[in-house]
């Protein structure tokens, strides 16, 4: 069964850029689809986006100008950075697999809050 | 694109059987087949309950069903035990590569 987990800083300055990394275990990252969904504390579910391990992505429109997604097959590791953050973004950031359109492996979560 | 409209609660007493809707549009609900079910425990990560519409994942008891309605899905759960107490969100793909997630729903068991 594999396993995902996600890394990073847990605070990050408003106008910065929040970076994290998700490591995949049990399995290889390859020819997968991997997804990062986010949760503001005490509301629900946003989806950010999506890459393949060739690297080919798909963001949610309302955060593609500020997304970006990586792949490093090598490390079987995937990221997220998300640029220009404000409190807005202070959430619990998921990774978690894609198999079609459904996520059926979830990493535990990692709070991010954005403060200076 | 607009979130998919869940209520924010439902409650039912142990052993019967609640549903909770999951309203969007003839752009994702409405025309694809591809609407899902996550839990999610208090603290703990979403869990995948329902894809497909009606699927279950292996491990996920038979109390759990799921079904569509024109622009409207919905998650029945049966024989309701106090295990079930959790946040229920509902999800769909809504074209181009995009999907949405419902409000959630916290059900309550008495």
């Amino acid at each position: 069964q594999v396993q995902l987990q996600e890394s990073g800083p847990g605070l990050v300055k408003p106008s910065e850029t929040l970076s994290l990394t998700c490591t995949v275990s049990g399995g290889s990252i390859s020819s997968y689809y991997w997804s990062w969904i986010r949760q503001p504390p005490g509301k629900g579910l946003e989806w950010i986006g999506y890459i393949y391990t060739t690297g080919s992505t798909n963001y949610n429109p309302s955060l593609k100008s500020r997304v970006t997604m990586s792949v490093d097959t090598s490390k079987n590791q995937f990221s997220l950075k998300l640029s220009s953050v404000t409190a807005a973004d202070t959430a619990v950031y998921y990774c978690a697999r894609l198999s079609g359109w459904d996520l059926p492996n979830w990493g535990q979560g990692t709070l991010v809050t954005v403060s200076s | 694109q607009s979130a998919l409209t869940q209520p924010r609660s439902v409650s039912g007493s142990p052993g019967q059987s609640v549903t909770i809707s999951c309203t969007g549009t003839s752009s994702d609900v409405g025309f694809y087949n591809f609407v899902a079910w996550y839990q999610q425990l208090p603290g703990k990560a979403p869990k995948l309950l329902i894809y497909g519409v009606s699927e279950r994942p292996s491990g996920v008891p038979d109390r759990f069903s799921g079904s569509k309605s024109g622009n409207t899905a919905s998650l029945t759960i049966s024989g309701l035990q106090a295990e079930d107490e959790a946040d229920y969100y509902c999800c769909s793909y809504a074209g181009s590569s995009s999907v949405l997630f419902g409000g959630g729903t916290k059900l309550t068991v008495l």
